[in-house]
């Protein structure tokens, strides 16, 4: 059964410019969600959607954004890229609401 | 609103020593805490999840153990190995689907 999918690994980008990242959740998953782990704030939850829903949403500016499609694949994108944003960004998806949550190896965003 | 703090924040022991890695929440109102592992520059590895109806789960060389009413959780790894090496993060959920993380503990096993 493959894990979870998170696709680019790594990525460089300029100020200014936009990114968008893309997770391919557990075969049978529903729920997906986002977090940002950086060294000063750990991690940190963006958001988590369910059957094409965004169900809840963590604290961060109107530039991050994120959808999930009909097979459950799920991207997030970045508007406006500042240099703070530079992190790694980590998707989990899970079964159920509450259920165990696995994470895929991440994207490591840069930005220049 | 939630906190999850890990003490220590790393811990340094020969290899196969018994350690105990914790985890303390401000809210006791959690829906299940979960155990992960994570090596440098990877995602995470899910080790244990503990729904809060239980008061401990094991797994090989891990038990992870919940004690709701006074916000604590540890993670015992008993015969320590290099390849435990890893920062050991402790998760809670809410309620909602989102996962609140502590800070973490780097955990080095000396060969």
């Amino acid at each position: 059964k493959a894990g979870v999918t998170q696709t680019p690994r790594y990525l460089i980008k300029t100020r200014g410019q936009q990114v968008t990242l893309s997770c391919s959740p557990i075969s049978g998953h529903r729920s997906v969600s986002w977090y940002q782990q950086t060294p000063g704030q750990g991690l940190q939850f963006l958001f988590e959607y369910f059957s094409e829903t965004q169900r809840n949403k963590g604290n961060f500016p109107g530039r991050f954004s994120g959808r999930q499609f009909s097979n459950s694949r799920s991207e997030m994108n970045v508007s406006t890229l500042e240099l703070g944003d530079s992190a790694l960004y980590l998707c989990a998806s899970s079964l159920v609401e509450g259920a165990e949550a696995f994470f895929g190896q991440g994207t490591r965003l840069t930005v220049v | 609103k939630q906190e999850v703090t890990q003490i220590p924040a790393a811990l340094s022991v020969p290899e196969g020593e018994n350690l105990v890695l914790n985890c303390s929440f401000t809210d006791s109102a959690i829906y299940n805490l979960q155990w992960f592992r994570q090596d440098p520059g990877k995602g995470l590895t899910s080790l244990l999840l503990i729904q809060s109806s239980q008061r401990e789960q094991t797994s090989g060389r891990l038990n992870a153990s919940l004690d709701k009413s006074s916000g604590r959780s540890t993670l015992y790894i008993a015969a320590s190995q290099p390849g435990d090496s890893a920062t050991y993060l402790c998760a809670v959920v809410p309620g909602a689907n989102n996962l609140f993380f502590g800070t973490g503990t780097r955990l080095t096993v000396i060969p």
